[in-house]
């Protein structure tokens, strides 16, 4: 089974600090992504990566950035915390499919980071 | 702009069957997932469509209509561990992944 480990599960920072998320997979999968979860709100983008030191933005990168220095790890900063960045922060990763093509896999999430900025 | 709708909460009883539907508008299509999200915890997945016609996967099967861009999910012999959030999302032609805000389902006894 594939394990997708989020660093924390609750996270309380204050504003204008600067906030790091960890993210770890154990399949060697080659694509990871971060997004937001809001109530009354679909999951949202923020970045997402396919490759070492490969990122793409996603539909919300304002705020954010990303590391992924080694394939297993998927780190989201956030530069300096606002109080409209609290929100469960969701880690997933997925393989690529034939013909390169990843939006075709399922993903693989972790538990989640609950991130309140006070 | 593109969009996902589903409906916002559902109740349905244990032992009864559900149906969960997603309808979506949005730049093209290349396939739609359902994901289960109990409460804290990670969405799981559930299945994937590509072509017209019900999936099938144990108590669980998934149907779509391309041309009616419509989605559902039915669930039969409803279990107690049932109870969560039901996701629906749709790659476009983009390949990007849209997320409906999910459905929560409350099973009742």
């Amino acid at each position: 089974d594939v394990k997708v480990t989020q660093s924390s599960r609750y996270l309380v920072k204050r504003t204008g600090e600067k906030v790091f998320l960890e993210c770890v997979q154990d399949m060697d999968h080659e694509n990871m992504f971060w997004y937001r979860q809001d109530p009354g709100l679909g999951l949202r983008l923020i970045y997402f990566s396919y490759d070492v030191k490969m990122k793409e933005k996603g539909d919300i990168p304002e705020g954010y950035s990303v590391s992924r220095e080694k394939k297993e790890r998927f780190s989201l900063i956030l530069e300096s915390a606002s109080t409209n960045q609290t929100s469960m922060y969701l880690c997933a990763s997925s393989v690529t499919g034939t013909g390169g093509d990843y939006s075709n896999q399922p993903q693989h999430f972790g538990d989640g980071t609950r991130l309140s900025i006070l | 702009g593109q969009n996902i709708d589903q409906p916002t909460e559902m109740t349905a009883t244990e032992g009864a069957i559900v149906q969960i539907n997603c309808t979506y508008q949005t730049s093209g299509f290349n396939g739609l997932f359902w994901y289960q999200q109990h409460a804290g915890e990670a969405p799981t997945f559930l299945s994937y469509n590509v072509l017209d016609g019900l999936e099938e996967k144990g108590r669980f099967s998934s149907f779509l209509s391309r041309s009616k861009g419509y989605s559902y999910l039915l669930l039969k012999e409803l279990q107690m561990k049932d109870s969560a959030s039901y996701l629906c999302a749709v790659t476009d032609s983009n390949y990007q992944l849209i997320w409906g805000a999910g459905t929560k389902l409350i099973i009742k006894p």
